[in-house]
């Protein structure tokens, strides 16, 4: 079985650009969440997304945004973007009733110059 | 709110054990999840204690007091590529699936 695949793995934006993040959960997993890990920060909850519904978010201003779609793949994009969202995004799927057991992907890092 | 402490840095020796403590607090406990993640690699899930007591998976272990609000990721036979961050998490408070990760373990395995 597959696991969780995230595209792109880097990238590299200037300030004010937008970005879109791709991700493929495994595969008969509906639950897709997004995190944002940083140095300073740790690992963040941006969204999860379920059945293409967003069911939850953590605290991110606007500018962060995400979408599912019916094959429960995953994107998120940033707007306009900031020095400070240099980061590792990390995508995770789970299945429901699995709770605490979320897998991973490899993430994209980020770099905004 | 939610908030989970544990050690930044830990050093052990390579065959010792080794125990990476995790106190939590949250107003909804939906069980306590380690995570470890290697240097540039994904977090991988290790463990999960949903009740008091001790969960064992090969060399690692995990406890968990729900009366004390604590936890530990014990492990056993340290071997190098053991060295890693460790992160305890819980649910997100509201009982949705999302985790809220604590600040992260640096486990460093010298020979």
């Amino acid at each position: 079985k597959a696991g969780v695949t995230q595209t792109p793995r880097y990238l590299i934006k200037t300030r004010g650009q937008q970005v879109t993040l791709s991700c493929s959960p495994i595969s008969g997993h509906r639950s897709v969440s997004w995190y944002q890990q940083t140095p300073g920060q740790g690992l963040q909850f941006l969204f999860e997304y379920f059945s293409e519904t967003q069911r939850n978010k953590g605290n991110f201003p606007g500018r962060f945004s995400g979408r599912q779609f019916s094959n429960s793949r995953s994107e998120m994009n940033v707007s306009t973007l900031e020095l400070g969202d240099s980061a590792l995004y990390l995508c995770a799927s789970s299945l429901e009733g699995t709770k605490n057991i979320q897998y991973f992907g490899a993430g994209t890092r980020l770099s905004v110059l | 709110g939610q908030s989970l402490e544990q050690p930044s840095e830990v050093t052990a020796v390579e065959g010792a054990i080794v125990q990476i403590n995790c106190t939590y607090q949250t107003s909804g406990f939906y069980g306590l999840s380690w995570y470890q993640q290697h240097d540039g690699g994904a977090p991988t899930f290790l463990s999960y204690n949903a009740l008091d007591g001790l969960e064992e998976t090969g060399r690692f272990s995990s406890f968990l007091s729900r009366s004390d609000s604590y936890g530990y990721l014990l492990l056993q036979e340290l071997q190098m590529k053991d060295s890693a961050s460790y992160f305890c998490a819980v649910r997100d408070q509201s009982g949705a699936n999302n985790l809220f990760f604590g600040t992260g373990t640096r486990l460093t395995v010298i020979p």
